[in-house]
């Protein structure tokens, strides 16, 4: 089955700061790469996701990149913020299959003021 | 709300007891996932439904886990003679389907077996 590996762990950056998670995932027909953000105690969030027929995907501060080849995905922030702190997973699935989400171990980031 | 309701939000059980959960998905979502969340970890997957038909189990879903989901709308979850071990946070999402598929996800209800 699928497996995704997740990285930093915990992740401290300075306000207005870029802060970058990178993912790995092990099954080359994965198409579909969601990434959730989780404060303490609530559901977690989708913030942005991205398909295997796109390279790049941007929203306000937050982009993803992919690379097919690398089997590889990552978040990137941009002028981080205090309310940017959180634990952000990232995924993968097989959007014919089910769409079951494989998530990552999670990061910490902590945005510090 | 018209987000992903999950209830209770927090259940003490002894072990050995039997619980139950339910999830009311967003209207019109005709999928419905149940994962799982250990402090620390990420979401496991347990289970889906397609409308009423329950279409794959994970193989961390033991024999004493049951869900059904009997009208297509809100589901259950049944954890049956409950061990130290299944103590986590139980998400529910859901989703349109399709190809622009989106998993939302319910706040979870969190089980504690002492």
């Amino acid at each position: 089955g699928e497996n995704v590996e997740q990285h930093p762990s915990t992740l401290s950056v300075q306000e207005g700061d870029s802060a970058v998670i990178k993912c790995t995932y092990s099954d080359s027909a994965s198409n579909y790469f969601p990434w959730y953000k989780q404060e303490l105690g609530k559901r977690p969030q989708l913030i942005i996701d991205i398909r295997s027929n796109v390279g790049e995907k941007k929203d306000q501060r937050i982009a993803v990149t992919l690379n097919k080849t690398a089997k590889h995905f990552s978040l990137h922030i941009t002028e981080t913020q205090p309310e940017d702190s959180a634990v952000y997973f990232c995924a993968a699935s097989i959007q014919a299959a089910g769409n079951k989400l494989t998530f990552g171990g999670g990061t910490r980031v902590l945005v510090k003021p | 709300d018209t987000g992903v309701s999950q209830n209770p939000r927090h259940k003490i059980t002894k072990r050995g007891q039997n619980v139950t959960f339910r999830c009311d998905p967003i209207s019109e979502h005709n999928r419905l996932y149940w994962y799982r969340q250990t402090l620390g970890q990420g979401p496991e997957f347990l289970t889906y439904f397609q409308n009423e038909a329950q279409l794959e189990k994970s193989r961390l879903l033991s024999d004493r886990f049951s869900a059904e989901r009997p009208k297509g709308s809100f589901s259950t979850l049944e954890i049956q003679r409950t061990e130290q071990g299944d103590s986590a946070m139980y998400l529910c999402a859901s989703s349109l389907g399709g190809f622009d598929e989106k998993l939302f996800f319910g706040s979870g209800t969190q089980l504690s077996v002492l």
